[in-house]
C-alpha cells in the first residue's frame, strides 16, 4: 500500500537549519510529484509548494522562496525539505503528500496520501 | 481574488448527520474541490474530490457514510450515521489552472 513516511521531530535554535525526509513506498515514486504543507500551531493547512518527483524541478509558493529548499533522491524514494535560517515562527509541523493526479506542473492535483507529519520546534 | 471558505465550526449528534460547505470565490464555481479529515492530533487524511457537477470520486478505504456533493460555488461532504472518530477538523482544497492551490480555513466537527 502507499505509504509517506517522515523523519522525526527536530529541536532547532535560531539561525540553525533543518532537513526532514519522506520516504515513499508502495508505488512508483517517479510518477506523482510531492508536496509540502506546512501547519502552525493551532493553525490550518498552508501548501507550500511541489517537487516533480520525475525531474527534480520544485515549484515553490509565495512566502516560501528564498530559505526553503525541495530535492529527492530517487533511488531511495525520498523527498526531503531544508529549512534554513530558522526563525521562532517556523515552529509547525510539516507535512508531505502525494499528488492523486498525474501532473507535470505544481498545485494542478488535489493530495491523496499524506505522511504522519514532522514536527519543528525552533526555540532558543 | 481567489478563495474558498468554510464555516469555523459544526456540530451534530451522535448517529445524525451533518453536511460541511465549502464555497468558493464568485467566478471559480467551476473548480473541483478536495476533503481532507484530521483527526486530533493526526496527520490529514484524504476524503474525496468533489467536481463542480457535484459527483464525487472518494479515497482508498473512506466508508459509504462519507459523501460528496455540490451545488453552483458550494461543495459538500456529508457524513451520515455520526460516530465519535467523526470529531476532526475538516480542510476543503482547491487547485487549478491559473490559481493557487489553496486550502480552506477547516472546519471544527464535534460530535455531541
Amino acid at each position: 500500500q502507499v505509504q509517506l513516511v517522515q523523519s522525526g521531530s527536530e529541536l532547532k535554535k535560531p539561525g540553525a537549519s533543518v532537513k526532514i525526509s519522506c520516504k515513499a513506498s508502495g508505488y512508483n515514486f517517479r510518477t506523482y510529484g510531492i508536496n509540502w504543507v506546512r501547519q502552525a500551531p493551532g493553525r490550518g493547512l498552508e501548501w507550500m509548494g511541489w517537487i516533480n518527483t520525475n525531474t527534480g524541478s520544485p515549484t515553490y509558493d509565495q512566502g516560501f522562496t528564498g530559505r526553503f529548499v525541495f530535492s529527492l533522491d530517487t533511488s531511495v524514494s525520498t523527498t526531503y525539505l531544508q529549512i534554513s535560517s530558522l526563525k521562532a515562527e517556523d515552529t509547525a509541523v510539516y507535512y508531505c503528500a502525494r499528488d492523486r493526479d498525474i501532473v507535470v506542473v505544481a498545485g494542478a492535483s488535489d493530495f491523496d496520501y499524506w505522511g504522519q507529519g514532522t514536527l519543528v520546534t525552533v526555540s532558543s | 481574488q481567489f478563495v474558498v471558505t468554510q464555516s469555523p465550526s459544526a456540530s451534530a449528534s451522535l448517529g445524525a448527520s451533518v453536511k460541511l460547505t465549502c464555497t468558493l470565490s464568485s467566478g471559480h464555481t467551476y473548480y473541483a474541490i478536495a476533503w481532507h479529515q484530521q483527526q486530533p492530533g493526526k496527520g490529514p487524511r484524504y476524503l474525496m474530490k468533489v467536481n463542480s457537477d457535484g459527483s464525487h470520486r472518494k479515497g482508498d478505504g473512506i466508508p459509504d457514510r462519507f459523501s460528496g456533493s455540490g451545488s453552483g460555488a458550494e461543495r459538500y461532504l456529508t457524513i451520515s450515521s455520526l460516530q465519535s472518530e467523526d470529531e476532526a477538523d475538516y480542510y476543503c482544497q482547491t487547485w487549478g489552472t491559473g490559481v493557487r492551490l489553496l486550502f480552506g480555513g477547516g472546519t471544527k466537527l464535534t460530535v455531541l
